[in-house]
């Protein structure tokens, strides 16, 4: 069956890089793209990026300048990188496959600490 | 960026008691292609969201019949007929017409 599993570093320190991994099963990464949202107690649900089955990404521009998504399709993972972290970004980023957003991991929970 | 406005922002039911919630778009979200690519989610507390509805009315796999959703243009609503208490958690509509995809506020239903 389809699942989705995020892992990540919990706490990351201001102005560092963010590194998060989505493994998936159950599906082919070359057969569907794949995109990040997170949810933070600021803002709410944010649609990050995603990454088409083809390779290539599209960027919410709000996140654009410091986001990067790739994947390892042999390894089934897709990956989010983001630089510059800040307080704000603290909360849970979220993996989902994005043929109508059906399948969702569970979440990682992200806090941005010195 | 299109803005997704959802009413009411709590909502308090009774078990069996059938109820709407309503997400209205500043843009229509009726794409060139014929589709209008408007969800509906369910975040389940501490649980991610989980899809209901897809393409403003097509109920996802495995999603009870209780659920529907209808609309266009800008207006567009879910209705729950005979809330159940699984149904607890906040509602969540998401637009992916135009970029950036951009999500409401949410909706907090809780049981009486």
């Amino acid at each position: 069956q389809v699942q989705l599993k995020e892992t990540g570093p919990g706490l990351v320190q201001p102005t560092q890089t963010l590194s998060i991994t989505c493994t998936v099963s159950g599906f082919s990464l070359t057969s569907y793209y794949m995109q990040w949202v997170r949810q933070t107690p600021g803002k709410g649900l944010e649609w990050m990026g995603f990454i088409r089955s083809g390779g290539s990404t599209e960027y919410n521009s709000e996140f654009k300048s410091r986001l990067s998504i790739s994947r390892d399709t042999s390894k089934n993972q897709v990956f989010l990188k983001m630089n510059s972290l800040k307080t704000e970004d603290t909360g849970v980023y979220y993996c989902a496959r994005m043929y109508h957003f059906d399948y969702w991991g569970q979440g990682v929970m992200v806090t941005v600490s010195s | 960026d299109v803005v997704l406005t959802q009413t009411p922002s709590i909502l308090s039911a009774t078990i069996g008691q059938s109820v709407s919630i309503s997400c209205r778009s500043s843009q229509s979200l009726l794409d060139s292609d014929g589709n209008t690519y408007l969800y509906w989610f369910l975040q389940r507390p501490g649980q991610s969201p989980q899809r209901l509805i897809y393409l403003v009315s097509n109920l996802g796999s495995g999603v009870p019949n209780r659920f529907s959703g209808s609309g266009s243009g800008t207006d567009f609503t879910l209705k729950i007929s005979g809330v159940e208490a699984e149904d607890l958690g906040v509602y969540y509509c998401m637009q992916a017409t135009h970029a950036p995809f951009t999500f409401g506020s949410g909706t907090k239903l809780e049981i009486k």
